[in-house]
Formats: structure tokens, C-alpha cells, sequence
């Protein structure tokens, strides 16, 4: 069934250091796999997505790299700052469901300790 | 300039009334979508407009209906509220995707309804 899994679920890193989070999803065909940065009482925010066309996207401390044979996809943050604490969601538009509505992870809550 | 609003931002209610979110968004974005998050913070679609036409309805409840007057809104209309229904309801909007493309969704800043 539709299904996008997201670990770890919470993340805690010393600032300067990096973070990965990693997630799966089930369908092959999907095409369209965006991150999301959510802060305490704010809406999710798009922070970098990629295209099945490509493995590795790049913006500055954030990358995010696609493996589409093992259906995984990576958020990489680099030298990570106090303000990177935020939960954060990947997502795919899985085609299998017939409604091309974005599937979420479940969230990794990222701390970074300064 | 805010691009995705929502009203109220908090809304506590009593279980069995009716209440109403609004959705605005001033991006010129053809489409419109509702989320929900619920306390684990898992955030899964419930409605999507495309140009005033509703092209998802996932499995939610009959007591919840989406309402579009124009393309701008999207506002979500909530009867006999259930102890269940506590949440933060999000809506969002992006251009519609063509030709198997997707765009970016922007978010609203989420509305947090307790029922009690």
C-alpha cells in the first residue's frame, strides 16, 4: 500500500556537526520527492526537493541525494546551527494511489545543541 | 504579504458544534489542499481543489466539507465536531502540476482545533 517511512524519528547533533535523515517509499513510479522544514507553530516550508531525473540536488548546507533502484531518498544538512532545529518531513507523490496527493513521512525532529 | 493564511489560528469548541476554517492564499495558485496533523505530528491530505473543482476526497467523514467560492479559497466547514477531530488543520496551495511535474507546496501557518 501507499507508504512513506522516515528515520530516525528524533535526531540530536552538536552544532557544527552533520545530519542525515533517511526516508523509503513503496511505489516505483514515483517522481517527485520533496523535504519539508516545520518550526514550533509554523506550516511545513519546502526546503529542497528533487526529481526522479536526477540523484543528487544540492543548496547550499542542505543536500538531498535519491537512490530510485532501492526507492530511498536522503536529507544531508551540513555544519548544522542552532536555528536547523525543526522537524522535518519527507514526502512523495506516490502514482500508485490513483490521487497524486503528496504521501508525509512521519517527521524527525532535529535538535541541534549549541 | 502573507502568501497562505488561515482563521482562526486556535478555535476550542464544544463536541457536537459546527465550526468553519477559512483558507486564503494571494499566490495566484490554481490549486488548494487541506491537511491534518495529528499529536504525533503526522500530516496526511484530506481535500485537494483544482480551480474550485475537487479532485481528492480522501476517507474522511461526511461531517467534513471543503467549500471554494473562488479559486483563492479554500475554506473547511467541520459539523458535529467529535473529541477526534482535535488537530492542526493545515492548508496549502501550488501551482497545478503538468505533464507528470509536480510544484512546490506552500503551506498556511495551521489552525489548532480543540474539541472538548
Amino acid at each position: 500500500g501507499e507508504n512513506v517511512e522516515q528515520h530516525p524519528s528524533t535526531l540530536s547533533v552538536q552544532e557544527g556537526d552533520s545530519a542525515v535523515i533517511k526516508c523509503t517509499y513503496s511505489d516505483s513510479a514515483s517522481n517527485y520527492f520533496p523535504w519539508y522544514k516545520q518550526e514550533l507553530g509554523k506550516g511545513p516550508q519546502l526546503i529542497i526537493d528533487i526529481r526522479s531525473n536526477v540523484g543528487e540536488k544540492k543548496d547550499q548546507r542542505i543536500a538531498v541525494t535519491l537512490n530510485k533502484t532501492a526507492k530511498h531518498f536522503s536529507l544531508h544538512i551540513t555544519e548544522t546551527q542552532p536555528e536547523d532545529s525543526a522537524v522535518y518531513f519527507c514526502a512523495a507523490i506516490l502514482m500508485d494511489t490513483g490521487r497524486r496527493a503528496l504521501t508525509f513521512g512521519s517527521g524527525t525532529r532535529l535538535q541541534v545543541q549549541p | 504579504d502573507t502568501a497562505v493564511s488561515q482563521t482562526p489560528k486556535y478555535l476550542v469548541t464544544q463536541m457536537g458544534n459546527d465550526k468553519s476554517i477559512k483558507c486564503e492564499q494571494n499566490l495566484g495558485h490554481d490549486t488548494m489542499y487541506w491537511y491534518k496533523q495529528d499529536s504525533k505530528k503526522f500530516l496526511k491530505i484530506m481535500f485537494s481543489y483544482n480551480n474550485k473543482e475537487l479532485i481528492i476526497n480522501e476517507t474522511v467523514p461526511n461531517r467534513f466539507s471543503p467549500k471554494s467560492p473562488d479559486k483563492a479559497h479554500l475554506n473547511l466547514h467541520i459539523n458535529s465536531l467529535e473529541l477526534g477531530d482535535s488537530a492542526v488543520y493545515f492548508c496549502a496551495s501550488s501551482l497545478p502540476g503538468t505533464s507528470g511535474l509536480y510544484n512546490e507546496q506552500f503551506f498556511g501557518p495551521g489552525t489548532r482545533l480543540t474539541v472538548l
